[in-house]
């Protein structure tokens, strides 16, 4: 079983419908949990961090941690074509020196069609 | 200003032959990392570096792999006798210190793909 478990899809969507992305994990000392979303034949940009268990928005964007369940999730509003990317979930046990060997899912390859 | 910038942003080689990957970081930025991204795959750590010495080299898969930072700004990888399993994405990426400003942010560039014929 791997660390960190995401389906990679394809999804695909119309423009405006809500997207649900989602990472399973079996490290408990994961600490930090991360989404980058990366365009197609470009680097892994970072998209948001949350920090242990809750919620994080920012703007249309959504992540949602349930570390009791080892879930995290990425919710995306009214999703745009401009949002059609790769999102990978990554994690870290904690912040600070050494916390540098990120731990990325799959990615989820997600379609928006206008 | 200017991001993390890779080259080349394609290579093709033969099985057997050497490769160098290069990367230059974002001016400032004291550490620098190298993940391998394969086809439907997340990246995956190879090295670390915190100016000019490897600091974590754990992810290496062999001794066909090997990374310098001679100066702690340009990093080139290196791989001997290529095989076909080597091909993937290689990425760099740099933050302002290993203590990251953000938790878990790193700057990554566009990659130099591989292809090992």
């Amino acid at each position: 079983q791997k660390e960190v478990e995401q389906d990679p899809g394809p999804l695909s969507v119309p423009e405006g419908a809500i997207v649900s992305l989602n990472c399973t994990y079996s490290n408990s000392a994961f600490q930090y949990f991360m989404w980058y979303r990366q365009y197609s034949r470009k680097g892994p940009e970072l998209l948001m961090y949350t920090y242990s268990s809750g919620n994080k928005e920012d703007g249309r964007f959504t992540a949602q941690v349930d570390k009791s369940s080892k879930y995290i999730s990425l919710f995306i509003r009214d999703s745009q074509p401009s949002d059609s990317a790769t999102y990978l979930c990554a994690m870290i046990p904690y912040s600070g020196a050494g916390s540098y060997q990120l731990t990325f899912g799959k990615g989820t390859k997600l379609s928006v069609i206008p | 200003g200017a991001g993390v910038s890779q080259t080349p942003s394609n290579k093709v080689t033969e099985k057997g032959k050497y490769v160098e990957l290069r990367c230059d970081p974002i001016s400032g930025h004291t550490a620098l990392y190298w993940y391998r991204q394969s086809l439907g795959q997340g990246p995956e750590f190879l090295i670390y570096f915190q100016g000019t010495g490897a600091a974590d080299d754990s992810g290496l898969p062999n001794d066909r792999f090997f990374a310098v930072r001679p100066e702690g700004s340009v990093s080139t990888l290196k791989i001997q006798r290529t095989e076909r399993g080597d091909s993937a994405m290689y990425l760099c990426a740099s933050s302002p210190s290993a203590g990251m400003n953000t938790p878990g942010e790193l700057f990554f560039g566009e990659g130099s793909r591989l292809t090992v014929l």
